[in-house]
């Protein structure tokens, strides 16, 4: 079955440093794949995807993600972390054999100390 | 673009009462997806519709479950008898067909949630 896994549950980082959310995924094919924030209390708001062609792709907000398809990873990055970003962000995968639904990773909670 | 709405944000209910959530999307979107969000995890998909059409549903869905589209703009979803497992965050979300039901799709826009509390 497929499955998406985050393996950080928490992350802290300083702001102004880089930031790398790791996410592996596991499907049979070649995934669609995103990344949604959220912040306390409130729904998703779409960073950034990946159906195909370049595997370096560019999102809102300064956010960047990598599809290695060798390690089955979309990793997020940031080269300098705001304040702002602190939220929880999830990765999530679409494949056209799945249907129609997204399946979610159970998400990364980032803290950003000043 | 008004973005996807939900209402009520919040409901607490007492075990075994109904409750009903609605959902209005992206005025351009034909599909709309319910999703369930329990504290700690990501949100797990519910059900799918296209236009008026429910095509897919989770076996999470049981059948205190029931979700509707009747015009195929906003949307419901009702919970019958509620139990305190039901307590979660209700997200909807909803994306275009694309181009011949390719990737597009899966570009879903979520609205704010409604936060279920069954005490």
């Amino acid at each position: 079955a497929q499955s998406v896994t985050q393996p950080d549950i928490h992350i802290t980082v300083s702001e102004g440093a880089s930031l790398e959310l790791r996410c592996n995924y596991s499907y049979g094919a070649t995934p669609y794949l995103f990344w949604y924030v959220q912040s306390p209390g409130q729904g998703l708001q779409l960073l950034l995807k990946y159906f195909s062609g370049d595997t370096l792709v560019q999102g809102i907000k300064g956010f960047e993600a990598e599809f290695k398809r060798s390690q089955s990873s979309f990793n997020l990055r940031k080269p300098s972390v705001h304040w702002s970003d602190a939220a929880e962000y999830f990765c999530a995968v679409g494949a056209q054999e799945y249907g129609n639904k997204l399946v979610f990773g159970a998400g990364t909670i980032l803290r950003v100390k000043s | 673009d008004t973005g996807v709405s939900q209402n009520p944000r919040h409901k607490i209910t007492k075990r075994g009462q109904n409750v009903t959530f609605r959902c209005d999307p992206i005025s351009e979107h034909n599909r709309l997806y319910w999703y369930r969000q329990t504290l700690g995890q990501g949100p797990e998909f519910l059900t799918y519709f296209q236009n008026e059409a429910q095509l897919e549903k989770s076996r999470l869905l049981s059948d205190r479950f029931s979700a509707e589209r009747p015009k195929g703009s906003f949307s419901t979803l009702e919970i019958q008898r509620t139990e305190q497992g039901d307590s979660a965050m209700y997200l909807c979300a909803s994306s275009s067909k694309g181009l011949a039901g390719g990737p597009m799709k899966y570009e879903q826009y979520f609205g704010p949630g409604t936060r279920l509390t069954v005490t």
